[in-house]
């Protein structure tokens, strides 16, 4: 079965840097996109932005462009999402899901099941 | 504000049949774009409902369905159950963004 395993929760300080993963298994990492998705505190889902590990085009929202980075190690099926410095308002679940496509057909099939990001003082 | 819009919660008694709705732009779902429908139960991940428009992975009961016209979209659940009580989001692809695009998300409850 289709299995994305986030790593676990992290509490960092604002400021601090974090990369937090996304690891694919039982089917070609390579030949579908990976999303990022954020949810804060008590609100809803936001679209952040997406990679094709295969040739690691990556796509983001633009209310994400520049305040994070997406990236892919295809050699052990990783997906990965990183801030240089965190700031308090990043504090959020964030999950990675798996999508057939990056156009107007997209839908997101399999889910992680969420990196618990905490930044405070 | 999101860019698909949804009524922040609705509820309904078992048995009872209940319809969320997704209001979009000509930017998403009036251009055509394939609306998706997302259960979020408490404490958990997000789970695949509904996708282009009105399709059911494997595992998902026929008592929910999808549908769409012109800037709107609906998830409709028939017969509710109790295991319903959940979070509702519906997704589309927006041409202006160039991206995917949520709604703000239903809270479900069953009475």
């Amino acid at each position: 079965e289709v299995q994305l395993v986030q790593s676990g929760a992290e509490v960092k300080k604002p400021g601090e840097s974090l990369k937090i993963s996304c690891k694919g298994s039982e089917y070609r990492f390579t030949s579908y996109w990976i999303g990022w998705v954020r949810q804060m505190p008590g609100k809803g889902l936001e679209w952040m932005g997406s990679i094709y590990p295969g040739d690691s085009d990556t796509r983001y929202s633009p209310s994400f462009q520049g305040q994070v980075t997406i990236s892919a190690d295809k050699s052990i099926s990783t997906a990965y999402l990183q801030w240089s410095s965190l700031k308090a308002s990043d504090t959020a679940m964030y999950y990675c899901a798996r999508s057939d496509y990056f156009d107007s057909k997209t839908y997101f099939d399999y889910w992680g099941q969420g990196t618990l990001v905490t930044a405070s003082s | 504000q999101s860019v698909l819009t949804q009524p922040p919660s609705m509820s309904g008694a078992p048995g009872q049949w209940v319809t969320i709705s997704c209001t979009g732009s000509s930017s998403n779902i009036g251009a055509g774009y394939d609306v998706h429908w997302y259960q979020q139960l408490p404490g958990t991940a997000p789970k695949l409902l509904i996708y282009g428009n009105n399709n059911r992975p494997s595992g998902v009961p026929d008592r929910f369905s999808g549908s769409e016209s012109g800037t709107s979209a609906s998830l409709a659940i028939s017969g509710l159950q109790a295991e319903d009580e959940a979070d509702y989001y519906c997704q589309s692809y927006d041409s202006s963004l160039s991206g995917s695009v949520f709604g703000g998300g239903t809270k479900l409850t069953v009475l």
